[in-house]
């Protein structure tokens, strides 16, 4: 059973550039979740996911930042006009819908740098 | 929203010693979960322990311990016995019973010493 998948590992963008960083869940998990992790600090939620459905998104940014998980495929996290600011460790998490374990597995993550 | 706390951005233990990591957080709830995460140099976040807080048994796992105090909303960890390996940073994380939002504190970045 293959774990949280993040593509790509690293990515250098330039400023006003496009970043998109793509997730896919374990097998089985409806549930996924991005975080940020900015250097020398802990992770910051961004946005929960299920299939089609975004559940919370209070920890994205208004502005240039979105997400989705479609039916089909893996979810997408996608920063427009890319900022030096946004350079950071991208986390992607997911879970079961049934939540019994109560944890969550997390990716590699995506290292995004904004030169 | 709660708030998870780790006081001690670092710390460093002595190969086969013992050392414990804080945590502390907030809320109003009764009934969730608390985890510590281990983030080695590869990035790769992994569960370490977990504690349901309506168990007054403190969980275990091998060399890893939590001492959970739920009226002081304490949430430590006890590493016995270090190994090099068990160097990284480790995150303190909280969730609802209810929500499905995990809240992280900042981290605490342990170094062991050989």
């Amino acid at each position: 059973n293959a774990g949280v998948m993040q593509n790509p590992r690293h990515l250098v963008r330039r400023r006003g550039q496009e970043a998109r960083l793509r997730c896919s869940p374990m097998k089985g998990h409806s549930h996924v979740y991005w975080y940020r992790q900015l250097p020398e600090e802990g992770l910051k939620f961004m946005v929960y996911l299920q299939k089609e459905n975004i559940i919370d998104e209070s920890g994205m940014p208004k502005e240039r930042f979105s997400a989705e998980f479609p039916k089909e495929g893996p979810s997408i996290l996608r920063i427009q006009q890319v900022v030096r600011g946004d350079s950071a460790a991208y986390f992607c998490a997911s879970s079961p819908p049934n939540f019994a374990a109560g944890e969550l597995f997390f990716g590699e993550g995506s290292r995004l740098t904004v030169l | 929203a709660q708030t998870v706390t780790q006081s001690q951005p670092e710390m460093s233990v002595q190969e086969a010693e013992t050392v414990t990591l804080s945590c502390t957080y907030d809320t109003s709830e009764s009934d969730y979960y608390l985890f510590w995460y281990k983030q080695p140099p590869s990035r790769q976040m992994i569960l370490v322990i977990r504690q349901e807080a309506y168990k007054q048994q403190n969980a275990t796992e091998n060399r890893f311990s939590v001492n959970f105090q739920k009226a002081a909303k304490s949430f430590s960890l006890k590493i016995s016995d270090s190994q090099l390996g068990d160097a990284a940073m480790y995150f303190c994380a909280y969730r609802s019973d209810t929500g499905n939002q995990f809240y992280f504190g900042t981290g605490t970045s342990l170094t062991v010493i050989p």
